[in-house]
This record gives C-alpha cells, structure tokens and sequence, in this order.
C-alpha cells in the first residue's frame, strides 16, 4: 500500500521553465490538496479538489494550476517558475472532507527555482 | 479570518523533562482542532484531533483539550523521548479546508 506519492522528491528550474509535481494515491480518497511549506509560514494551501472533475483555490493560488481528471491522480503545474515559488510542496489525500477523515501526506517535493 | 498561532522554537528538553507547545487559533463558528507532527525527511501525519469544546485528544503519550473559552489547544507530553525529535504542527479545519501554524521544532537530547 503506497499512500500518497510525490514525484520527483527534488527539482531545480530557471526562472520561466514550467513544469509538473506529481501526486498519486491509492487510497480511493476523494479529497486531495496541494500544499507549500515556507520556514516560519507553516504549510499553506495552494488548491485542492473534492473529487474527480472538480477543483478550487485555496490560500496562496497565483502562480499554479491542477486539474483532477482521475480519482488518483491530482498534478501541480507551475506555468512560469519563478524564485518565490522555491519551496517544499507536499501533496494530502482523504477520504473526505471533515474531522473524521485525517489528511494523509506525502513526502514532499524540494523545488528551487534560481 | 481564520489563524492559528504557535510557539516559537525551537524548544530544546532533556529526556523525560514534561512538554507544552502552546497553540492559540482564531476562527469563526467551532472549528476542529488538530496536532501533526512532521518527522525529518517526511510529510505530516496525524498526532490527535478534537472536534468540539472539552474534548481531549491523546495519542502515543500527547494530549491535548479543546479549550474553547481560551481559544487555546495546547499540546503536552509528560515525559518526552530523543524519539519524539520533531516539527509540530497546530491546525483548525473550516469547510474543506485546513490551517495550519507556523509549526514548532522540539529537539530532544539524551
């Protein structure tokens, strides 16, 4: 049993170059989300969705996009990395949305853009 | 808005010494309340939650209680390990959405 996967566990981009995390899970979980940790910021959303065809901003959007064509698979995209956007991302699954229904995370991805 | 806040760190104990890493959030309505810990190297994974005012949440020794007229939940451990080495992480869930504190670093020595 995987959980959730993130590839690739680090990436460096010049500034410009767009490219795609990746984030896969097993679980049959309907709500998945896209999270970026800064030091002393703690983790922030970016978006997430609630299911299949279906997904929403959250705190920090600019800069990113994602779509949920599969109930497994929820891809970040960066369209034109720039440096604000080095941080760690992680990826979050659950069954569904609520207190009842713990996030379960990956392992990050460490991305700099220089 | 919604927030949490938590202690700075890092907090730095001995081996069996007691711990508290304050929590305080800010939210409209009753939010859930939730404690991640995040080991080096790795994603977040649930430490214990509370879903109403009074609730207490415990796991593997920490505990914390939904204080609701504090706005507080406070974690504790009453004797920590090197193993406990961590960042913590206080949350509050609203709609579909978690929030999460800035995270506090504990280092444990033996």
């Amino acid at each position: 049993n995987a959980g959730v996967t993130q590839t690739p566990k680090f990436q460096v981009l010049k500034t410009g170059q767009s490219m795609t995390l990746q984030c896969a899970q097993d679980m049959n979980h309907e709500y998945m989300s896209w999270y970026r940790q800064d030091p002393g910021m703690g983790l922030r959303l970016i978006h997430y969705s609630v299911g299949a065809g279906i997904t929403d901003q959250g705190e920090v959007p600019n800069g990113y996009n994602v779509s949920r064509s599969t109930t497994e698979d929820f891809p970040l995209r960066l369209l034109s990395a720039a440096p604000s956007q080095t941080s760690v991302y992680f990826c979050a699954s659950s069954l569904w949305t609520g207190s009842s229904s713990p996030l379960h995370f990956g392992n990050g991805t460490r991305l700099t853009v220089t | 808005g919604n927030s949490v806040t938590q202690m700075e760190g890092p907090v730095t104990l001995s081996e069996e010494a007691f711990l508290t890493i304050n929590c305080t959030y800010t939210a409209t309505g009753y939010p859930s309340l939730f404690w991640y810990v995040q080991y080096p190297g790795e994603g977040l994974q649930l430490l214990l939650k509370a879903t109403k005012a009074d609730d207490k949440g415990s796991n593997k020794g920490f505990e914390a209680t939904y204080r609701k007229e504090t706005t507080s939940f406070h974690l504790e451990k009453g004797s920590v390990q090197v193993s406990d080495s961590a960042v913590y992480f206080c949350a509050l869930e609203y709609g579909n959405k978690l929030v999460f504190g800035a995270g506090t670093i504990l280092r444990v020595k033996s």
